[in-house]
């Protein structure tokens, strides 16, 4: 079975453009999240979507983020207009069931570098 | 705000040797759950605990979940080259979001 698939693996772009990261859930998961890593901050959560919905955005930074979930099987998450700051790896990752304590499946994450 | 803390950062052993992690948070947690994240990977799910006091394996693995619900512990017997990279505890109460400790990166000489 096909796990979580994002794309791109790699964004390089310059600051001030905008950043389209996309991901697909594993068929059949109903919880879907993104999540920034750095060596800072650790890995950090931005936002989850149940059945499609965003449940919780508390953690997404600032009002550049954005997320969306037109459907079951696709997810973006937009960064408008980007900064150097917000270089990182960004990981979607999905589970099934309604709550969050259910185990995580996470895909190879896109490698975002803003210069 | 609830916080998982996670010691060492860093560890080195010499291949054979043991190896534990440990994690920590300010509340009562009610499940904690642990990844494996490999050099240039993703994290992976490794296991999940729910019960006070609960002991699970996995091989060379032992994970325990404290009696108060707040600590556990990843144990690694006899580690191998193979158990390079970085071990996340995370946990949660119920209906909030899992909370990510920093991680443990292990590295092992042969």
């Amino acid at each position: 079975d096909a796990g979580v698939i994002q794309s791109p693996r790699h964004e390089v772009t310059e600051m001030g453009q905008e950043v389209t990261l996309r991901c697909k859930p594993i068929s059949g998961h109903n919880s879907l999240f993104w999540y920034r890593q750095t060596m800072m901050r650790g890995l950090e959560l931005l936002i989850y979507f149940n059945n499609n919905v965003p449940i919780d955005d508390s953690g997404m930074p600032e009002d550049r983020f954005s997320a969306k979930m037109p459907n079951a099987s696709f997810s973006t998450l937009k960064i408008q207009p980007s900064e150097p700051r917000d270089s990182a790896v960004y990981f979607c990752a999905s589970s099934f069931g309604q709550g969050r304590d259910q185990p995580q499946h996470f895909g190879d994450g896109t490698r975002l570098s803003i210069l | 705000g609830q916080q998982v803390m996670q010691i060492p950062q860093y560890q080195h052993v010499q291949e054979g040797e043991d190896f534990t992690t440990y994690c920590n948070s300010s509340t009562t947690l009610s499940n904690i759950q642990w990844y494996k994240q490999r050099p240039g990977g993703h994290p992976v799910f490794l296991i999940q605990l729910v019960k006070s006091g609960e002991v699970k394996k996995q091989k060379r693995l032992t994970f325990q979940f404290g009696e108060a619900k707040k600590n556990s512990s990843l144990h690694i017997t006899a580690t191998q080259t193979t158990d390079v990279g970085t071990y996340f505890c995370a946990g949660n109460q119920a209906g909030t979001a899992l909370i990510f400790g920093k991680g443990t990166t292990l590295s092992v000489s042969s």
